[in-house]
């Protein structure tokens, strides 16, 4: 049964932190995208990626977040340094043009 | 960018009820999802439908296109079907880019 994985699932760290988030895409899937949830902006789309060739980070705060695809198996979301309103739900997900399937999440807490 | 409007945000409901869930978009889109968030925070695809009607057991939905909106229909209620139902589209040339609506909370009461 092919998932996307993340780690980990939770994460509590201190503010000035730096914090790695890591997601495992479904095999054959050319496009990765990360999401971060909360109550205040719902689902915001923060990058994405095809063939590991990153296609659109708008979404992301330049200067303290990073998004990487080293190979074809993992993507990396970073923050450095964290911040309490970084507090969110980080979703990663994997497809295609048509269905994005989406892994269980990272909860993550800045204090 | 495309703007996305779902409609009501909160349906309680007993078991056994039959409920529409709409979602309505400002732009065309060329690709529209339905996604269920369980209680657990898990993110499952129900629908890939940009256009026209599928169904898959006691949830169907329809894509009008043309009148940019989208229905969602869950026929016969259970208590799993608790959760929020968010609708995400992707307008014009944006490839895979989803815009997501802000839900609509269901709760089935038994």
């Amino acid at each position: 049964d092919a998932r996307v994985t993340q780690t980990p699932r939770h994460k509590v760290t201190e503010m000035g932190q730096e914090v790695t988030m890591r997601c495992q895409p479904i095999l054959g899937h050319n496009t990765v995208f990360w999401y971060r949830q909360t109550m205040m902006q719902g689902l915001e789309l923060l990058a994405y990626f095809r063939n590991r060739a990153p296609l659109d980070d708008s979404g992301m705060p330049k200067d303290r977040f990073s998004a990487e695809m080293p190979d074809a198996t993992l993507a990396t979301l970073k923050i450095q340094p964290s911040e309490p309103r970084d507090s969110a739900v980080y979703f990663c997900a994997s497809g295609g043009r048509d269905t994005q399937y989406f892994g269980p999440g990272t909860r993550l807490t800045v204090l | 960018g495309i703007q996305v409007e779902q409609s009501p945000p909160d349906l309680i409901l007993q078991e056994g009820a039959n409920s529409t869930l709409r979602c309505n978009f400002s732009d065309s889109v060329n690709n529209l999802q339905w996604f269920h968030q369980n209680p657990w925070g898990q993110l499952i695809n129900l629908f890939y439908i940009p256009s026209g009607t599928k169904q898959n057991g006691r949830l169907s939905a329809t894509t009008v296109a043309t009148e940019r909106y989208s229905l969602l229909y869950i026929s016969s209620s259970q208590t799993t079907d608790s959760g929020v139902y968010f609708c995400a589209v992707v307008g014009g040339t944006s490839y895979g880019k989803l815009t997501f609506g802000q839900g609509t909370i269901l709760t089935v009461h038994p």
